[in-house]
């Protein structure tokens, strides 16, 4: 069965570095996400994306994070100064397919945890 | 402001016991329904979900919920609880709005499984 992979599934980091977190979403879906789950709290949406382009971000979602789909497989989230309140599971997901755009459900990776020391 | 409450923060039952998960929405429609499970350390799986149609969707491992346009909610049931079943609980609402079709989380359920 399809399913997303990430890479790495822990980073750690220093404050102030940046980190890429990867990964392939199922790969006949359309569209894609990103979101993180600190310690002990929900899970919160960060950014979607669709058509090579953000179609939504939260507030989470500042000038210090980029997304990027470069070659047509891998989606990538960027955080270029991390803060130490940065540390969380970061998840990955993808949903939709041409045939079958309005498919809602989303299927999540493994998550990445990022901690920030 | 489109919300989910999941009221319960934990909840302990008994292996071979009933159980009940309480979520509720606040949207202006009806929205995509999802509950996920997540055991200590994995990502998300999905149990079931509700798009439209019969009210009582089953999901996988023995799990099925039920929506209440009334109640604005959609809690999550099994007749049985399996040790195995232990883990966080999440329920989730999707929004069709344009290009995005984001999940908004309740702040989940812990289930603990007594032997």
């Amino acid at each position: 069965e399809p399913e997303v992979t990430q890479t790495p599934s822990h980073q750690v980091t220093q404050m102030g570095q940046e980190v890429i977190l990867r990964c392939v979403p199922i790969s006949n879906h359309l569209y894609f996400y990103w979101y993180r789950q600190i310690l002990g709290q929900k899970v919160e949406f960060l950014v979607s994306f669709y058509n090579n382009e953000i179609s939504e971000k939260s507030e989470i979602f500042d000038d210090q994070f980029s997304v990027e789909r470069p070659d047509g497989s891998n989606f990538t989230l960027k955080i270029r100064s991390t803060k130490l309140e940065d540390s969380a599971m970061y998840f990955c997901a993808s949903r939709g397919t041409v045939l079958n755009p309005l498919l809602y459900e989303q299927y999540f990776g493994p998550g990445t945890r990022l901690t920030v020391t | 402001a489109q919300s989910v409450t999941q009221p319960d923060i934990h909840i302990t039952v008994s292996e071979g016991a009933s159980l009940e998960l309480r979520c509720n929405y606040s949207y202006g429609a009806t929205p995509y329904l999802f509950w996920y499970v997540q055991s200590p350390g994995q990502g998300l799986q999905l149990l079931l979900k509700y798009f439209s149609g019969d009210t009582l969707v089953q999901g996988i491992k023995g799990f099925e919920a039920e929506f209440k346009r009334s109640q604005s909610s959609f809690n999550l049931r099994k007749p049985s609880v399996h040790w195995s079943d232990a883990a966080e609980y999440f329920c989730a609402v999707g929004f069709n709005s344009g290009n995005t079709g984001k999940l908004i989380f309740g702040q989940g359920t812990t289930l603990q499984v007594k032997p």
